[in-house]
């Protein structure tokens, strides 16, 4: 069975404190790893997506990462504005026709 | 463009009523979804559709219908409410599974 794993559930960093989320997951053959990014009231909003180990992507004060069991999303010297829910979501080959999302992790970063 | 457009954003209504939360995309997105977002569960998927006059069920289908009639529209009928149904719905459309998914805001029902 395909499953997603995000820790921490939150956290809490002082602007300018660098730190990683964590989203690990098991899945029969990775069709593509994506990271999202809720704002209270909102809808996710795409922010990645990686499709094989090794890969790296980044925007801005993010950069996401994957190896064969993980994924990490790095926050450079965050900002008060990078605080939102960050959700990752695995496509795999056996659930071809669904995502499946972890429960996201709550990141607060105080001025 | 406007995207993906739900409505209403907000909805209460009493046990045994029923209703339907629409959905709308307007980038001819092939692949169209509904989740159910509770505390502490993320993001469940109710149904999804991968093109018009095509359904399936998700991971939390009981108590929820859906049709495709048209590429553009993917609504989800309540067919009679019950307070477990008490939720943020979201609407969510892509060209396929391989392309990042475009969300709407969301509807919040409450179930009294």
């Amino acid at each position: 069975e395909d499953q997603v794993t995000q820790s921490p559930e939150a956290l809490r960093l002082q602007e300018g404190e660098s730190s990683s989320l964590n989203c690990s997951y098991t899945v029969s053959g990775l069709r593509g790893l994506f990271w999202y990014r809720q704002d209270p009231g909102k809808g996710p909003e795409f922010l990645f997506t990686l499709y094989s180990a090794g890969e790296e992507k980044e925007k801005e004060r993010l950069k996401a990462t994957l190896t064969k069991k993980e994924s990490f999303l790095h926050i450079t010297a965050p900002k008060p504005e990078d605080s939102a829910t960050y959700l990752c979501a695995v496509h795999g080959s056996y659930n071809t026709d669904k995502l499946i999302f972890g429960t996201g992790t709550r990141l607060q970063v105080f001025p | 463009n406007a995207g993906v457009t739900q409505t209403p954003k907000f909805q209460v209504l009493k046990t045994g009523q029923s209703m339907t939360l629409q959905c709308a995309q307007d980038m001819n997105h092939e692949y169209m979804s509904w989740y159910r977002q509770d505390p502490g569960m993320g993001l469940r998927l109710i149904h999804y559709s991968v093109g018009a006059g095509i359904t399936d069920q998700g991971e939390v289908p009981n108590g929820y219908n859906v049709s495709r009639s048209t590429t553009e529209d993917f609504p989800l009928r309540l067919l009679s409410a019950a307070p477990s149904q008490t939720s943020v719905y979201f609407c969510a459309s892509s060209y396929d599974l391989n392309q990042p998914q475009h969300f709407g805001d969301g509807t919040r029902l409450s179930i009294l």
